[in-house]
């Protein structure tokens, strides 16, 4: 069984045009995150839900827009996507929200925009 | 400035041999958690191994151990009688709880390519 998952695994798409991001974990974690890993391998935290609440937005512009509808769930939505989005989006969750907590990772979203 | 420093950019092992990944990190926080991770060429991350600032002893998983010198905030992974299948990016994180929020911040990556 995936404990993180996300869809789509690829997403190619012209500039311009509005995307989703799904991602479901069945570990039964309280806080779940978004991460971007760029074309340099570099990943960055954007996002972080504790129990549906938003705790952690890291300068991301607002045409990025999580939402949880519960607690497994955490969906990204980009609005108006530029060449710079793309990159591979990550999913992660995590127990807790405290410094040993482990977080674990989704497979990745290769988002393309062309 | 730099939260995370992994200075090698990529490393060479041959098989059955040991290798060491280092990591620096950088923190005020009395309380934090520096975890590996794993990424293959297929792109999934992958936990390895955890080290809290307060354990006394080096977290060992496997073939997995973390060298914790806190004086020196250094944690470098090292993974003994490497694998072929071993050959992967090793990414250094590092978990503080000083802002209330707490996030996962990356060094760069380290390329750790086995050989034959």
């Amino acid at each position: 069984d995936t404990a993180v998952s996300q869809t789509p695994k690829y997403l190619v798409t012209q500039m311009g045009n509005d995307k989703s991001i799904k991602c479901e974990q069945n570990l039964g974690h309280d806080t779940m995150y978004w991460y971007k890993q760029d074309s340099k391998k570099f990943l960055k935290i954007m996002f972080s839900y504790n129990n549906k609440e938003l705790i952690i937005n890291e300068t991301v512009p607002n045409r990025f827009s999580p939402k949880s509808p519960d607690k497994a769930h955490l969906n990204l939505h980009i609005n108006s996507l530029e060449l710079g989005d793309s990159a591979v989006y990550f999913c992660a969750s995590s127990q807790a929200d405290f410094a040993g907590d482990t977080q674990y990772f989704g497979p990745g979203t290769r988002l393309t925009v062309l | 400035a730099q939260k995370i420093t992994q200075t090698q950019p990529g490393m060479f092992v041959q098989e059955k041999e040991a290798v060491t990944l280092d990591c620096t990190y950088d923190t005020s926080d009395p309380s934090y958690g520096l975890f590996w991770y794993k990424q293959p060429s297929s792109g999934e991350m992958i936990f390895l191994i955890y080290q809290g600032s307060y354990d006394q002893q080096n977290a060992t998983e496997g073939r997995y151990s973390l060298n914790f010198q806190k004086a020196r905030k250094s944690a470098n992974l090292v993974i003994s009688a490497s694998q072929l299948g071993d050959s992967a990016m090793y990414f250094c994180a590092m978990r503080e709880t000083n802002t209330g929020f707490q996030k996962l911040v990356f060094g760069t990556g380290t390329r750790l390519l086995v050989s034959p």
